[in-house]
């Protein structure tokens, strides 16, 4: 266990389905991040939040909506997904924002979508 | 543009070999060069970080080089165990003011029994 827990660890779900993916870290980081990992593919980032608020929106697709409740917990909000979106969704934590720190990654969500 | 380059893409290797894994940039300026290890099925783990200033760092059987001048690291593995089967990830963080991390593709290691 990294400290950092992710659920659901498998989804399906239709392109017409909305659910939500789910991130939280119990090591007092501040940045919190998800990134998207496709197979033979180098890692996606998608979103950064530090202290709770967006410092970063690599041009993603507005059919993934994030949420940053506190800088405890992080949410991946997904409607109307299609096929290649399926992929490896992993969260990570971070004590500030700037590249030069050392990332901790959750295990990640198997996203499958139909 | 900023990149960052592994080979081979993947390798077979029997239990006790060594080997040795590299990744090459263009990431400029530099931070840090880091290398992962990510079981199938789990998130990746940080295994060893360098800064410009440190040209090797081990980390048990794992031993990172770093050559700043010719933008290269590789990852060597001693003594294989069939546990190091996973994707190793060189991830290099740099850009103005830092703020990039730039993920190679992996190599993915299956050690043999």
């Amino acid at each position: 266990e990294t400290g950092v827990t992710q659920t659901p660890r498998h989804l399906v779900m239709g392109m017409t389905n909305k659910k939500s993916l789910k991130c939280e870290q119990h090591l007092g980081h501040n940045a919190m991040y998800w990134y998207k990992q496709s197979a033979k593919k180098p890692l996606e980032l998608m979103f950064v939040y530090n202290f709770k608020e967006q410092t970063e929106n690599n041009s993603v697709p507005s059919r993934f909506s994030p949420e940053c409740p506190n800088s405890s917990h992080l949410f991946l909000h997904l409607h109307t997904l299609q096929p290649e979106d399926s992929a490896l969704y992993l969260c990570a934590s971070s004590q500030g924002a700037a590249g030069a720190n050392v990332l901790t990654f959750g295990a990640g969500s198997r996203l499958t979508v139909l | 543009k900023n990149q960052v380059e592994q080979s081979p893409q993947s390798l077979i290797i029997l239990e006790g070999k060594n080997c040795t894994l590299q990744c090459n940039y263009t990431v400029s300026p530099f931070s840090n060069l880091r290398w992962y290890k990510q079981d199938t099925g789990r998130g990746p783990v940080s295994l060893t970080i360098m800064t410009f200033s440190e040209n090797t760092k081990s980390n048990g059987r794992y031993t990172a080089t770093l050559d700043a001048d010719t933008k290269q690291s590789s990852l060597h593995i001693t003594a294989s165990q069939l546990s190091d089967s996973a994707s190793y990830i060189c991830v290099v963080s740099g850009g103005a003011g830092g703020f990039k991390t730039i993920f190679g593709a992996g190599t993915r290691l299956f050690v043999k029994a």
